[in-house]
């Protein structure tokens, strides 16, 4: 079973900042957050990682808190073209884990 | 580079039909999985290869068939088809945790 809990949906406004929760209050020590996104029926796209401290690439940032039972990622500027589902995972950095999929949040970016 | 390429991309089988997908990875990756995704679900691992000559059951072996002879290539066969295998199947490969997958195959067991 997936160890995170996210929202089903959410909208945002188009040049909005969007922000996605994610609840993992189970993540043990050696276990990095993963986020990825499947827009429509393509296959899943890498996003950003992080174990503890915040992350920032060209996509998106990685807000996670503390205690590192939950974490927010944030898309700054969302577009239409970031409508898609959005995959928060917990994997061991330690071992060469398997993703295990939950349903995702589908983020419904509009004009 | 091409990434992770899965063909074919559509296919209609009839129920008893047997059939490879064939992933190809080009990034030289030691790790590579065949996922399943039903309608409305996330994805679920069928089976996974941490090596070339190596493979390991998933979530949802059953039905399926699996081969890495080489590094770069991962076979999904299934032997006698059944419309519950009626699915998108994505093929992956990964390094230190940074997973790249496929376009997906489209399959129909009718």
């Amino acid at each position: 079973d997936a160890k995170t809990t996210q929202p089903p949906s959410m909208d945002c406004a188009e040049g909005r900042a969007a922000n996605l929760p994610c609840n993992h209050s189970t993540i043990s020590g050696n276990e990095y957050v993963y986020w990825y996104r499947q827009i429509h029926s393509q296959g899943p796209q890498y996003i950003i990682h992080g174990l503890k401290n915040n992350e920032t690439n060209e996509m998106a940032s990685l807000i996670i808190t503390e205690d590192r039972k939950s974490s927010t990622l944030i898309l700054p500027h969302a577009t239409l073209r970031d409508t898609a589902v959005y995959y928060c995972i917990v994997i061991d950095g330690g071992s060469q884990g398997n993703l295990i999929f939950g349903k995702g949040t589908k983020l419904s970016v509009k004009p | 580079n091409a990434g992770v390429t899965q063909t074919p991309k559509f296919r209609v089988l009839k129920t008893g039909q047997s059939m490879t997908l064939l992933c190809a990875q080009d990034m030289n990756h030691e790790y590579m999985y065949w996922y399943r995704q039903d309608p409305g679900m996330g994805l679920r691992l069928i089976h996974y290869s941490v090596g070339e000559g190596t493979t390991a059951k998933g979530e949802v072996p059953d039905g399926y068939n699996v081969s890495r002879l080489k590094k770069q290539n991962f076979l999904l066969g299934l032997e006698s088809a059944a419309p519950s295998q009626t699915s998108v199947y994505f093929c992956a490969s990964s390094y230190q945790g940074g997973y790249t997958f496929g376009s997906g195959t489209r399959l129909t067991v009718v």
